[in-house]
């Protein structure tokens, strides 16, 4: 069965500190992909990024960054610089297979408040 | 830009009554899904539907229904609401698996729902 544990339930930071969200999977899928989304005060979540197993290469994208190892079986999101905007639930996900229905497992989400 | 759009924000019902939560989009995405998001549980998936007429139960069907007469909008019944039932709800599509955004779901806004 698909799981996703994000084991940080929340996390505060001051503005201007780095800081990464981790998350751990667990799938008998050789392929499949990797989601993080962020849920902001708001309520609507929005789409971050999407990672195929086959693609190990970190991403970068402004000042956050995603480190995916299979080894571990982690997809661990860093923010760098934080600002209070960032503030919001963030969700890994794992989709069931690649190509299939797009069945998503979310992990439980960590709630991150950036101060100023 | 993908829209999914939820009918409603907020809503207030009484316990035994029925329920409709109405959520449209307008990407002619093929899949279209129903969460439910409670503290300290996460995303929870209700049902999914990946073609009209179609519709599969996700992890936590019981007391749901759904209905899927047109590709753009998919509904969430509750049938006789109950207490245990309040909670946000969170519908999203995505669209088929070919195609580069594949397994990429988009969420609407929720819809927070209080049965008294």
């Amino acid at each position: 069965a698909q799981k996703v544990t994000q084991a940080q339930t929340e996390i505060s930071v001051v503005e201007k500190e780095d800081v990464t969200l981790d998350c751990v999977y667990e799938t008998r899928d050789t392929t499949y992909y990797l989601f993080w989304y962020k849920q902001p005060p708001s309520g609507e979540l929005v789409f971050l990024i999407r990672r195929n197993s086959f693609d190990e290469q970190n991403e970068i994208s402004g000042r956050y960054s995603w480190n995916f190892q299979k080894s571990t079986s982690s997809f661990n999101f860093t923010i760098t610089a934080s600002q209070v905007v960032d503030s919001a639930v963030y969700f890994c996900a794992l989709s069931e297979k690649a190509g299939a229905n797009s069945k998503l497992t979310f992990g439980k989400g960590i709630t991150l408040s950036v101060r100023p | 830009d993908v829209k999914v759009t939820q009918s409603s924000r907020y809503l207030v019902k009484r316990t035994g009554e029925k329920v409709f939560l109405e959520c449209v989009q307008d990407m002619d995405h093929e899949n279209m899904f129903w969460y439910r998001q409670d503290p300290g549980l996460g995303l929870r998936l209700i049902y999914f539907s990946y073609d009209v007429k179609m519709k599969e139960k996700g992890d936590i069907p019981e007391g749901y229904s759904v209905s899927r007469e047109k590709k753009e909008r998919f509904s969430l019944i509750l049938e006789s609401a109950s207490t245990n039932q309040t909670s946000m709800y969170l519908c999203a599509s995505s669209p088929s698996p070919k195609g580069l955004a594949k397994n990429i779901q988009y969420f609407g806004a929720g819809t927070r729902l209080s049965v008294l």
